[in-house]
Order: C-alpha cells, then sequence, then structure tokens
C-alpha cells in the first residue's frame, strides 16, 4: 500500500531563514509526487510537481529514490509562505492521490 | 471559468440528519474527487469517479454515498450524519488526460454534526 508521512505538523522559522518540508513516501512503483499548499482561508492548489523540475515561488523539491523522500525547500523564507503544505503521491494509473498529514508552515517576521 | 465549486459553504446538522453536497466543474473534468480535511490526518479520500455514471470507494467511504450523474456534477450524500463527521469537504476534479494528474480544488464545505 501506498503511504505518505510528514513528519513535521508545525514548523515555524524567521523570515530570510531557509526551510525545509519534509516528506517521505512508501510506494512499489515509480511515484509521481507532489506539493499541493493551502493559504488561509484559500483552496488547495498545486505548488509544484516533481516531473517538472521547477521552481515555483522560490520553493523547489527533488525525489530521492533512494531515500524515498521529496523534502520541499527554500532558502529565504517570507511571510507569504505561511500555509499548510501537502505533499501527495500518486498511483501509477494517475487515478488517486495520497496525501500526507499536512505540515502547518509559519513564518515570522 | 468558475473552475470548482461547491454548495454549501457552511452547514451545521444534528445528528440522524441527511444532507446532500453538491459539487461542480466547467473544466469538463472527467475525475471528481471527495475528500475530508481532519487536523493532523490530512485529507482521506472519501469517494471518487472517473467519469459520468461510475464511483469508486477511497480510503474512508463509510457513511457516504455519491453519484455522478452528469459529467459536471458531483455528489455527495449523508444519510444519517454523525458527529464523527464532523469535518470540511473538499471536492476536486482532473483532467482525464494521461500523465496529467494535477487535481484541481473547490472552496471546501464545513460541516458540523452536533
Amino acid at each position: 500500500a501506498q503511504r505518505v508521512t510528514q513528519p513535521e505538523k508545525l514548523l515555524s522559522v524567521f523570515k530570510g531563514a531557509p526551510v525545509e518540508l519534509k516528506c517521505n513516501y512508501s510506494y512499489s512503483g515509480s511515484p509521481e509526487l507532489f506539493w499541493y499548499v493551502q493559504y488561509s482561508r484559500q483552496r488547495l492548489q498545486l505548488l509544484l510537481r516533481h516531473i517538472s523540475r521547477e521552481s515555483i515561488k522560490g520553493f523547489t523539491a527533488d525525489l530521492n529514490k533512494g531515500e524515498t523522500s521529496f523534502h520541499l525547500k527554500k532558502p529565504f523564507a517570507q511571510e507569504e509562505d505561511s500555509a499548510m503544505y501537502y505533499c501527495a503521491l500518486s498511483q501509477a494509473s494517475g487515478s488517486r492521490l495520497t496525501f500526507g498529514e499536512g505540515t502547518q508552515l509559519t513564518v515570522n517576521p | 471559468n468558475a473552475g470548482v465549486t461547491q454548495t454549501p459553504k457552511f452547514r451545521v446538522l444534528k445528528t440522524g440528519q441527511s444532507m446532500t453536497l453538491l459539487c461542480a466543474q466547467d473544466m469538463n473534468h472527467e475525475y471528481m474527487y471527495w475528500y475530508r480535511q481532519d487536523p493532523g490526518m490530512g485529507l482521506r479520500l472519501i469517494h471518487y469517479s472517473v467519469g459520468e455514471g461510475t464511483t469508486a470507494k477511497g480510503e474512508v467511504p463509510d457513511g457516504y454515498n455519491v453519484s455522478r450523474l452528469k459529467k459536471q456534477n458531483f455528489l455527495l450524500g449523508l444519510e444519517s450524519a454523525a458527529p464523527s463527521q464532523t469535518s470540511v469537504y473538499f471536492c476536486a476534479s482532473r483532467s482525464g488526460t494521461s500523465g496529467n494528474y494535477e487535481q484541481y480544488f473547490g472552496p471546501g464545505t464545513r460541516l458540523t454534526v452536533t
């Protein structure tokens, strides 16, 4: 069975500090991984996906198959990055996403 | 385009009452999903649909039923609400195009069962 784990429920950093949100997964096939973000009182939206290898709002994430991880990183956090972040994994068929428990990031001034 | 919309935005039910949540999308998406969001548990899939007239169970389907009579609509029903169903419910949809797995989410429905 596939599983996504985000070990930190809460993460607090100061503005300008680096931030890393951890995501580990278990899946027997070839995974597709995503990060979704939910700003306060807004709907979830896709932040980035591993296959596109792009940087969105300064965030990057690298799939490490050896460590089965897909950590989200940003070198200099901004206050507007404060939000709930979810890591998600897609089955090979793409019909379903499995979400992690979420990490609430707070960036303090 | 409105994207994914949900009706209602808020609802309070008494234990044992029934209700239907409506999700609508105007993107001609094949796939539609219902999730519930609870603190510390992330999003859990309740039911989903891979096309008009089809439905399938997700991780936590008990106590819920769904219907997809029209491609653009996906209804979630609670026949006899329980306090454990107090949650925020999100609907999502995505294209059926192979390799395009991005899901688009609605604004959520906050349900309280007393």
